[in-house]
């Protein structure tokens, strides 16, 4: 099945920094690779997606990258803010329909220092 | 859009006790849903996916008589923990896909058992 590995465990930035979360992932049939942000005690968010047809994706401050070569795949968070500070997961899935449950990275704690 | 609800999000109960966790996309209709189980400060593991109309597929290691698994209609899927004991308690969460195959959270149930 597929493993998903993801570093950093927890990740320290000042605010108005970037910050990088990056994952592997084994299985190369997988193609729908989400990221997902969760507050302590709460639901995790979808933040932004990308599919395997495509190497980068942006939304505002937000961006993701694919290296399905190398089975890579990252989160870029430009201007970092105090609400930025959260869990952040990255995942795959087998199919690009979605129909596929997720297998999750570890989580990156991610602190905003003010 | 895509919002999903989960009742209840908080249980209690005695060891040997039955719980049922109802999962409901509220806003659009899901013939996939997904069950997830989160321990405290770790990654959400999958364990079924519900499709409507069929029966659940487990992923391995989760017992399918332990977990019983409904997805009755194409909002609402039920997840009922049998004879609960005290290291099932754990955060549940369900997911349902939505339109271009993205998962969206439901906030979690905490289940302790006692």
């Amino acid at each position: 099945g597929e493993n998903v590995e993801q570093h950093p465990s927890t990740l320290s930035v000042q605010e108005g920094d970037s910050a990088v979360i990056k994952c592997t992932y084994s299985d190369s049939a997988s193609n729908y690779f989400p990221w997902y942000k969760q507050e302590l005690g709460k639901r995790p968010q979808l933040i932004i997606d990308i599919r395997s047809n495509v190497g980068e994706k942006k939304d505002q401050r937000i961006a993701v990258t694919l290296n399905k070569t190398a089975k890579h795949f990252s989160l870029h968070i430009t201007e970092t803010q105090p609400e930025d500070s959260a869990v952040y997961f990255c995942a795959a899935s087998g199919s690009g329909g979605g129909a596929d449950g997720l297998t999750f990275g570890k989580g990156t704690h991610l602190i905003i220092q003010p | 859009g895509a919002v999903v609800s989960q009742h209840p999000s908080r249980v209690i109960c005695k060891s040997g006790t039955s719980v049922k966790i109802e999962c409901r996309s509220l806003d659009f209709q899901a013939t996939t849903m997904f069950w997830y189980r989160q321990f405290p400060k770790q990654s959400l593991m999958l364990m079924a996916t519900s499709n409507e109309g069929s029966k659940a597929t487990y992923e391995q290691g989760v017992e399918k008589d332990k977990f019983l698994i409904n997805h009755a209609s194409l909002t609402l899927s039920t997840l009922t923990v049998t004879s609960a004991h005290p290291e099932d308690s754990s955060f549940y969460i369900c997911s349902a896909r939505a339109l271009a195959g993205r998962q969206f959270f439901g906030p979690g149930t905490r289940l302790t058992v006692l």
